[in-house]
């Protein structure tokens, strides 16, 4: 069956680190593939997204880029801050207005 | 504009007691998502609604949950007789149709006890 596979956390690191967070995936075709971003007391915001292989989504700093050959979609900021910490859900979709499988989360850690 | 809204933001009930949960989606979207996010399951869909009609019920983990549209807009997730595994966060979701984001609401937090 379709899933998401994401590194466990806690992760932890000082700001200005770089971060990866690793996501892979399991899927027949080309799902649309979404980071997700959920920071403390709030709800869950879309980070970014890519549509098809080689595309890359960026927001906020942080970057993704649809690997159809690795079916990955790994979580990229090349310096984090303090007000990164927060929970990092991916995800992919298989089509418009259809649901979205989540992975486990990543809880990220910035110290100052 | 206003974003998903959800009510109540927290919900302590007896084990047994039926519950209903709303959400307000984004006005215009015509697509409504229900998930559930606990402790030892993560983030997991319940049901999708297209317009009033659900076209997949997949998710629902058991027959006690139930839900349901009406006008197009506001969305009720009912669950009957509540056990203390159903105890999580209860996330709504938007989306136009044809669009690929999906907007989440705050979330309820529902504790049985």
């Amino acid at each position: 069956g379709n899933s998401v596979t994401q590194m466990e956390g806690p992760v932890t690191l000082s700001e200005e680190a770089f971060l990866t967070i690793n996501c892979t995936y399991t899927a027949t075709g080309y799902p649309s593939l979404f980071w997700y971003v959920q920071y403390p007391g709030e709800g869950l915001q879309l980070l970014l997204k890519a549509t098809k292989a080689d595309d890359k989504g960026s927001n906020k700093g942080f970057e993704a880029t649809y690997r159809k050959e690795t079916t990955s979609f790994h979580l990229e900021k090349g310096s984090v801050q303090v007000s990164d910490s927060a929970v990092y859900f991916c995800a992919l979709r298989w089509s418009s207005a259809s649901k979205i499988i989540f992975g486990s989360g990543t809880r990220l850690s910035i110290r100052p | 504009g206003a974003g998903v809204s959800q009510s109540p933001s927290n919900k302590v009930t007896e084990k047994g007691k039926d519950v209903e949960l709303r959400c307000d989606p984004i006005s215009g979207h015509t697509a409504l998502y229900w998930y559930r996010q606990s402790l030892g399951q993560g983030l997991e869909f319940l049901i999708y609604f297209q317009g009033n009609s659900a076209p997949d019920k997949s998710g629902l983990p058991s027959d006690r949950f139930s839900a349901e549209r009406t006008g197009g807009s506001v969305s009720t997730l009912t669950i009957q007789r509540t056990q203390q595994e159903d105890s999580a966060v209860y996330l709504c979701a938007s989306s136009p149709i044809l669009a690929d984001t999906q907007y989440f609401g705050p979330g309820t937090r529902l504790t049985v006890l």
